[in-house]
Protein backbone atom coordinates (compact mmCIF):
# COMPACT_ATOMS: atom_id res chain seq x y z
CA UNK A 1 0.00 0.00 0.00
CA UNK A 2 0.91 3.78 -0.38
CA UNK A 3 2.51 4.93 2.47
CA UNK A 4 0.81 8.63 1.80
CA UNK A 5 -2.48 10.29 2.75
CA UNK A 6 -4.27 12.81 1.00
CA UNK A 7 -7.65 14.36 1.71
CA UNK A 8 -10.41 12.20 -1.10
CA UNK A 9 -11.38 15.80 -2.82
CA UNK A 10 -10.44 20.00 -2.91
CA UNK A 11 -11.91 22.70 -4.53
CA UNK A 12 -10.43 25.64 -5.85
CA UNK A 13 -11.71 29.07 -7.43
CA UNK A 14 -9.89 29.73 -11.57
CA UNK A 15 -6.99 31.72 -10.88
CA UNK A 16 -6.88 31.02 -7.02
CA UNK A 17 -3.78 29.23 -5.46
CA UNK A 18 -4.11 25.44 -4.84
CA UNK A 19 -2.78 23.94 -2.22
CA UNK A 20 -2.91 19.92 -1.96
CA UNK A 21 -1.99 18.64 1.29
CA UNK A 22 -0.27 15.17 1.80
CA UNK A 23 1.12 12.85 4.79
CA UNK A 24 3.74 10.22 4.41
CA UNK A 25 4.78 9.89 8.38
CA UNK A 26 6.46 7.14 7.59
CA UNK A 27 8.71 8.09 4.96
CA UNK A 28 12.34 6.96 5.21
CA UNK A 29 15.65 9.25 4.63
CA UNK A 30 16.16 8.15 1.33
CA UNK A 31 12.51 8.39 -0.19
CA UNK A 32 12.01 10.76 -2.42
CA UNK A 33 8.18 12.22 -2.75
CA UNK A 34 6.80 12.49 -6.03
CA UNK A 35 3.55 14.04 -7.25
CA UNK A 36 1.75 13.45 -10.53
CA UNK A 37 -1.99 13.84 -11.83
CA UNK A 38 -4.42 12.27 -13.68
CA UNK A 39 -6.79 13.84 -16.13
CA UNK A 40 -9.86 12.12 -17.51
CA UNK A 41 -8.48 8.47 -17.34
CA UNK A 42 -5.16 9.43 -18.74
CA UNK A 43 -2.18 8.44 -18.37
CA UNK A 44 -0.62 10.55 -15.63
CA UNK A 45 1.44 13.03 -15.49
CA UNK A 46 4.61 14.15 -13.81
CA UNK A 47 4.07 17.14 -12.01
CA UNK A 48 7.22 17.46 -9.33
CA UNK A 49 9.47 15.29 -7.07
CA UNK A 50 12.00 16.09 -4.11
CA UNK A 51 13.90 14.76 -1.42
CA UNK A 52 14.08 17.59 1.40
CA UNK A 53 14.14 20.63 -0.11
CA UNK A 54 11.96 22.77 -1.94
CA UNK A 55 11.08 22.79 -5.00
CA UNK A 56 10.03 24.80 -7.79
CA UNK A 57 9.14 24.07 -11.96
CA UNK A 58 7.26 25.51 -14.53
CA UNK A 59 4.05 23.90 -13.22
CA UNK A 60 3.66 23.52 -9.51
CA UNK A 61 5.68 24.24 -5.65
CA UNK A 62 6.93 21.61 -3.23
CA UNK A 63 7.20 22.57 0.08
CA UNK A 64 8.44 19.69 2.24
CA UNK A 65 8.52 20.13 6.08
CA UNK A 66 11.76 19.85 7.88
CA UNK A 67 10.68 16.43 9.36
CA UNK A 68 9.72 15.62 5.77
CA UNK A 69 6.35 13.65 7.89
CA UNK A 70 4.58 15.93 4.94
CA UNK A 71 4.50 18.26 2.16
CA UNK A 72 2.33 20.33 0.18
CA UNK A 73 1.77 20.70 -3.59
CA UNK A 74 1.11 24.26 -4.51
CA UNK A 75 -0.18 25.38 -7.86
CA UNK A 76 0.15 28.89 -8.18
CA UNK A 77 -2.66 30.44 -10.31
CA UNK A 78 -4.91 27.13 -10.61
CA UNK A 79 -7.12 26.83 -14.14
CA UNK A 80 -10.24 24.92 -15.03
CA UNK A 81 -7.42 22.54 -16.51
CA UNK A 82 -5.66 21.27 -13.51
CA UNK A 83 -9.01 19.99 -12.82
CA UNK A 84 -7.48 16.48 -11.93
CA UNK A 85 -6.80 13.75 -9.51
CA UNK A 86 -3.68 14.73 -7.91
CA UNK A 87 -1.23 11.97 -6.84
CA UNK A 88 1.79 11.84 -3.66
CA UNK A 89 3.59 9.37 -4.00
CA UNK A 90 6.78 7.90 -1.63
CA UNK A 91 8.98 5.75 -4.00
CA UNK A 92 8.84 2.07 -2.33
CA UNK A 93 11.98 0.24 -2.74
CA UNK A 94 11.25 -3.10 -4.26
CA UNK A 95 14.82 -4.65 -4.70
CA UNK A 96 17.96 -3.79 -5.04
CA UNK A 97 17.91 -3.27 -8.87
CA UNK A 98 15.68 -0.17 -8.77
CA UNK A 99 12.28 0.93 -7.08
CA UNK A 100 8.77 1.81 -8.18
CA UNK A 101 5.82 3.74 -8.11
CA UNK A 102 2.91 2.99 -5.70
CA UNK A 103 -0.25 5.02 -6.18
CA UNK A 104 -2.68 5.57 -3.79
CA UNK A 105 -6.23 7.34 -4.40
CA UNK A 106 -4.97 10.71 -4.60
CA UNK A 107 -7.33 14.00 -4.34
CA UNK A 108 -9.74 15.31 -6.98
CA UNK A 109 -9.09 18.85 -7.13
CA UNK A 110 -12.11 20.66 -9.08
CA UNK A 111 -11.29 24.02 -10.68
CA UNK A 112 -14.23 26.18 -11.14
CA UNK A 113 -15.00 29.57 -12.46
CA UNK B 1 4.52 14.81 -28.61
CA UNK B 2 4.39 11.28 -26.60
CA UNK B 3 7.71 9.51 -26.50
CA UNK B 4 6.18 6.35 -25.11
CA UNK B 5 3.59 4.12 -26.90
CA UNK B 6 0.41 1.74 -26.19
CA UNK B 7 -1.27 -0.01 -28.98
CA UNK B 8 -4.18 -0.35 -29.33
CA UNK B 9 -6.32 2.23 -27.81
CA UNK B 10 -8.93 0.72 -27.22
CA UNK B 11 -9.76 -3.45 -27.71
CA UNK B 12 -12.88 -5.19 -27.27
CA UNK B 13 -12.22 -9.49 -27.20
CA UNK B 14 -14.22 -12.25 -26.68
CA UNK B 15 -13.36 -14.93 -23.61
CA UNK B 16 -10.69 -17.08 -23.88
CA UNK B 17 -9.03 -15.06 -26.61
CA UNK B 18 -4.78 -14.55 -26.17
CA UNK B 19 -4.18 -10.72 -26.70
CA UNK B 20 -0.77 -8.66 -26.56
CA UNK B 21 -0.80 -5.19 -25.45
CA UNK B 22 2.20 -3.44 -27.08
CA UNK B 23 4.40 -0.69 -24.98
CA UNK B 24 7.10 1.31 -26.76
CA UNK B 25 9.47 3.61 -25.65
CA UNK B 26 11.85 5.59 -27.58
CA UNK B 27 13.56 7.29 -24.67
CA UNK B 28 16.22 4.35 -24.08
CA UNK B 29 15.06 4.21 -20.59
CA UNK B 30 16.06 1.03 -18.53
CA UNK B 31 12.96 0.52 -16.63
CA UNK B 32 9.35 0.04 -17.64
CA UNK B 33 6.20 -0.67 -15.67
CA UNK B 34 2.95 -1.75 -16.02
CA UNK B 35 0.15 -0.73 -13.87
CA UNK B 36 -3.54 -1.58 -13.89
CA UNK B 37 -6.39 0.70 -13.13
CA UNK B 38 -10.18 0.23 -12.92
CA UNK B 39 -12.63 3.06 -13.64
CA UNK B 40 -12.44 5.55 -11.01
CA UNK B 41 -10.01 3.55 -9.06
CA UNK B 42 -6.37 3.98 -8.10
CA UNK B 43 -3.50 2.33 -10.36
CA UNK B 44 -1.86 -1.08 -8.95
CA UNK B 45 1.46 -1.79 -10.27
CA UNK B 46 1.15 -5.36 -12.17
CA UNK B 47 4.53 -5.79 -13.64
CA UNK B 48 8.52 -4.12 -13.82
CA UNK B 49 11.48 -4.73 -15.55
CA UNK B 50 14.66 -2.71 -14.21
CA UNK B 51 16.41 -3.64 -18.17
CA UNK B 52 16.38 -6.25 -20.77
CA UNK B 53 15.37 -10.21 -19.75
CA UNK B 54 13.96 -8.99 -16.25
CA UNK B 55 10.84 -8.79 -15.13
CA UNK B 56 9.04 -8.78 -12.19
CA UNK B 57 5.57 -9.30 -10.45
CA UNK B 58 4.34 -6.10 -8.82
CA UNK B 59 1.59 -5.90 -5.93
CA UNK B 60 -1.82 -6.63 -7.96
CA UNK B 61 -1.35 -10.36 -8.67
CA UNK B 62 -2.15 -10.31 -12.12
CA UNK B 63 -2.62 -13.87 -14.51
CA UNK B 64 -1.43 -11.53 -17.27
CA UNK B 65 2.78 -12.17 -18.07
CA UNK B 66 5.57 -9.93 -20.04
CA UNK B 67 8.40 -10.02 -21.74
CA UNK B 68 11.53 -7.52 -22.38
CA UNK B 69 13.92 -8.96 -25.07
CA UNK B 70 14.51 -5.50 -26.33
CA UNK B 71 15.04 -2.37 -24.18
CA UNK B 72 12.32 -0.33 -26.08
CA UNK B 73 9.59 -2.84 -26.06
CA UNK B 74 7.61 -4.21 -23.02
CA UNK B 75 4.41 -6.14 -24.06
CA UNK B 76 2.11 -7.73 -21.59
CA UNK B 77 0.36 -10.96 -23.03
CA UNK B 78 -3.01 -12.43 -21.41
CA UNK B 79 -2.90 -16.16 -22.69
CA UNK B 80 -6.74 -16.20 -22.21
CA UNK B 81 -8.72 -13.45 -21.69
CA UNK B 82 -11.79 -13.57 -18.91
CA UNK B 83 -14.52 -10.41 -18.31
CA UNK B 84 -12.10 -10.03 -15.19
CA UNK B 85 -9.52 -9.06 -17.18
CA UNK B 86 -11.61 -5.81 -18.07
CA UNK B 87 -9.73 -2.72 -17.37
CA UNK B 88 -7.40 -0.12 -18.34
CA UNK B 89 -4.00 -1.33 -18.47
CA UNK B 90 -0.94 1.38 -18.35
CA UNK B 91 2.34 1.25 -19.53
CA UNK B 92 5.11 4.10 -18.20
CA UNK B 93 8.96 4.23 -18.30
CA UNK B 94 11.89 5.95 -16.23
CA UNK B 95 15.37 6.60 -16.54
CA UNK B 96 16.16 5.56 -12.88
CA UNK B 97 15.84 7.01 -9.08
CA UNK B 98 15.41 10.73 -8.67
CA UNK B 99 13.65 10.78 -12.10
CA UNK B 100 10.08 10.83 -13.14
CA UNK B 101 7.98 8.19 -14.69
CA UNK B 102 6.57 8.60 -18.68
CA UNK B 103 3.33 7.35 -18.43
CA UNK B 104 1.74 6.22 -22.28
CA UNK B 105 -1.98 6.57 -23.03
CA UNK B 106 -3.10 2.98 -21.97
CA UNK B 107 -4.72 0.38 -23.53
CA UNK B 108 -8.70 0.13 -22.27
CA UNK B 109 -9.77 -3.74 -23.05
CA UNK B 110 -12.79 -4.35 -22.60
CA UNK B 111 -13.54 -8.91 -22.49
CA UNK B 112 -16.94 -9.91 -23.45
Amino acid sequence: DAKTTQPPSMDCAEGRAANLPCNHSTISGNEYVYWYRQIHSQGPQYIIHGLKNNETNEMASLIITEDRKSSTLILPHATLRDTAVYYCIVRVSKNQAGTALIFGKGTTLSVSS
Amino acid sequence: EADIYQTPRYLVIGTGKKITLECSQTMGHDKMYWYQQDPGMELHLIHYSYGVNSTEKGDLSSESTVSRIRTEHFPLTLESARPSHTSQYLCASSAGTGRGYTFGSGTRLTVV
